[in-house]
C-alpha cells in the first residue's frame, strides 16, 4: 500500500463510451501525474498538476481529459477512444515537482478498449 | 535511442542467487529512482538515490554519476522478488523511466 489508491483497477470499454479514472492520495502531496504504461514501452508521462494546476501536457491527444479538484484527488475522463489506448494507466503523486523527491505510485487501471 | 537503457531486459535465476540489473542514462539528472512493478500493475518506489550506495534488506543500488550508470542488486533472491524492476531518472522536473528488467526467480 503506497498510499495513492485508483479506481478501478480494470476497465473495459467501447469506443463510443465516457468513463473516468480516479485517483487519490491522502500524504499530503502537492504534485499528481497520469502515466500511461503500453506493453514493451517505457512509461510516459502524460500530465501533471503542482497546487492543482496543470503544469504539463505532453502532446496526449484530447480525448483524455484530466481534472484535479484538488490536491488530493485527480481523475482522468476518457471518450471516443482508440483501440491502441489500452494501457495500464498509472497515478503518482509527490511532495512538490519531481527533481528531488520520491514519487508515490497507484496500483494503476488496466484499460481495454474494444 | 532512450535516454535510460537497461540490462538484462529479461533474466531468469534459481532462488539464493545474486543478482544484478544495470541502468545507465546519458542526461544529466538529479537522481536516479529503481521502482518494483509487480505483475499486477502496482509499482513501488525502492531507492531514489543521487550519489554512492544504498542498501534496504536484500536491496542494494549504487550509482556512479561521472560513469552515467547505476546497479540494483539482490542478494540471496528468492521468487517473491520476481517482478519488474525499472530504473528511471530526475531530470528538469520530470521523470524519464527504462524499459524495465522482467526478473523470474525459480524456486
Amino acid at each position: 500500500e503506497t498510499g495513492v489508491t485508483q479506481t478501478p483497477r480494470h476497465l473495459v470499454m467501447g469506443m463510443t463510451n465516457k468513463k473516468s479514472l480516479k485517483c487519490e492520495q491522502h500524504l499530503g502531496h502537492n504534485a499528481m501525474y497520469w502515466y500511461k504504461q503500453s506493453a514493451k514501452k517505457p512509461l510516459e508521462l502524460m500530465f501533471v498538476y503542482n497546487f492543482k494546476e496543470q503544469t504539463e501536457n505532453n502532446s496526449v491527444p484530447s480525448r483524455f481529459s484530466p481534472e484535479c479538484p484538488n490536491s488530493s484527488h485527480l481523475f482522468l475522463h476518457l471518450h471516443t477512444l482508440q483501440p491502441e489506448d489500452s494501457a495500464l494507466y498509472l497515478c503518482a503523486s509527490s511532495q512538490e515537482g519531481l527533481e528531488n523527491t520520491e514519487a508515490f505510485f497507484g496500483q494503476g487501471t488496466r484499460l481495454t478498449v474494444v | 535511442k532512450n535516454e535510460v537503457e537497461q540490462s538484462p531486459q529479461n533474466l531468469t535465476a534459481q532462488e539464493g542467487e545474486f543478482i544484478t540489473i544495470n541502468c545507465s542514462y546519458s542526461v544529466g539528472i538529479s537522481a536516479l529512482h529503481w521502482l518494483q512493478q509487480h505483475p499486477g500493475g502496482g509499482i513501488v518506489s525502492l531507492f531514489m538515490l543521487s550519489s554512492g550506495k544504498k542498501k534496504h534488506g536484500r536491496l542494494i543500488a549504487t550509482i556512479n554519476i561521472q560513469e552515467k550508470h547505476s546497479s540494483l542488486h539482490i542478494t540471496a533472491s528468492h521468487p517473491r522478488d520476481s517482478a519488474v524492476y525499472i530504473c528511471a531518472v530526475s531530470r528538469d522536473d520530470k521523470i524519464i523511466f527504462g524499459k524495465g528488467t522482467r526478473l523470474h526467480i525459480l524456486p
